[in-house]
């Protein structure tokens, strides 16, 4: 069963497109959305993170988007760069204290020149 | 000034032999994960501890045996290998600010 849902599998856009990358979970006890980036080779680093009680969060190129009712929340990468080609997943933490992270499936992101 | 380091970072090892990962974080944390992370890309957590106590502790084999000797450090013992256990194996670590940070993985290759 898998907790965190993500899509899609992979994505191909132009230089300077924008990329989305969206995810949707059941479990409601789920209280922060990191998004992971990976490149080949490299452990996963946190790109950027909401919590639920914001619908938006923004930091340079990179914007979550959080549908609280809706259950979704989405990644938008604006201008993309050939340099963002990696792996992103999606994450969702409960709020038990255990602080285990549920990751999504990945995306795998290519930006073609 | 590596953050969260793992030793070895490639291992190639017959079947039912057994072997250990090495993990090691200088940030001060007091909280070390282990992911594997399949041929698919797939993340999924195996164990976590807490200043040495084990917190998580998902369905996994008891083949695999985490062991914490301090807060800086935690190794993953695996047993009897079996084809299946080929994989990235990732450490992590926190410091309850919600952010793990990753170490670099150890490819494992059971031939």
């Amino acid at each position: 069963q898998q907790q965190v849902k993500q899509s899609p599998q992979s994505l191909i856009v132009q230089k300077g497109g924008i990329s989305i990358i969206n995810c949707a979970y059941e479990n409601t006890a789920f209280d922060y959305f990191p998004w992971y980036q990976q490149f080949p080779g490299k452990g996963p680093a946190l790109l950027i993170a909401i919590r639920p009680d914001v619908s938006e969060k923004k930091e340079g190129r990179f914007t979550i988007s959080f549908n609280k009712s809706a259950k979704q929340f989405s990644l938008h990468i604006m201008d993309s760069q050939p340099g963002d080609s990696a792996t992103y997943f999606c994450a969702a933490r409960e709020n038990f204290g255990n602080e285990k992270l549920t990751f999504g499936t990945g995306t795998r992101l290519t930006i073609i020149p | 000034d590596t953050a969260v380091s793992q030793t070895p970072k490639y291992l190639v090892t017959q079947m039912g032999n057994d072997k250990s990962i090495k993990c090691e974080q200088n940030l001060g944390h007091d909280t070390m994960y282990w992911y594997k992370q399949d041929s698919k890309k797939f993340l999924k957590i195996m164990f976590s501890y807490n200043n040495k106590e084990l917190i998580i502790n998902e369905t996994v084999p008891n083949r695999f045996s985490p062991k914490s000797p301090d807060k800086a450090h935690l190794n993953l013992h695996i047993n009897s290998l079996e084809l299946g256990d080929s994989a990235v194996y990732f450490c992590a670590s926190s410091q309850r600010t919600y952010e793990q940070y990753f170490g670099p993985g150890t490819r494992l290759t059971v031939t």
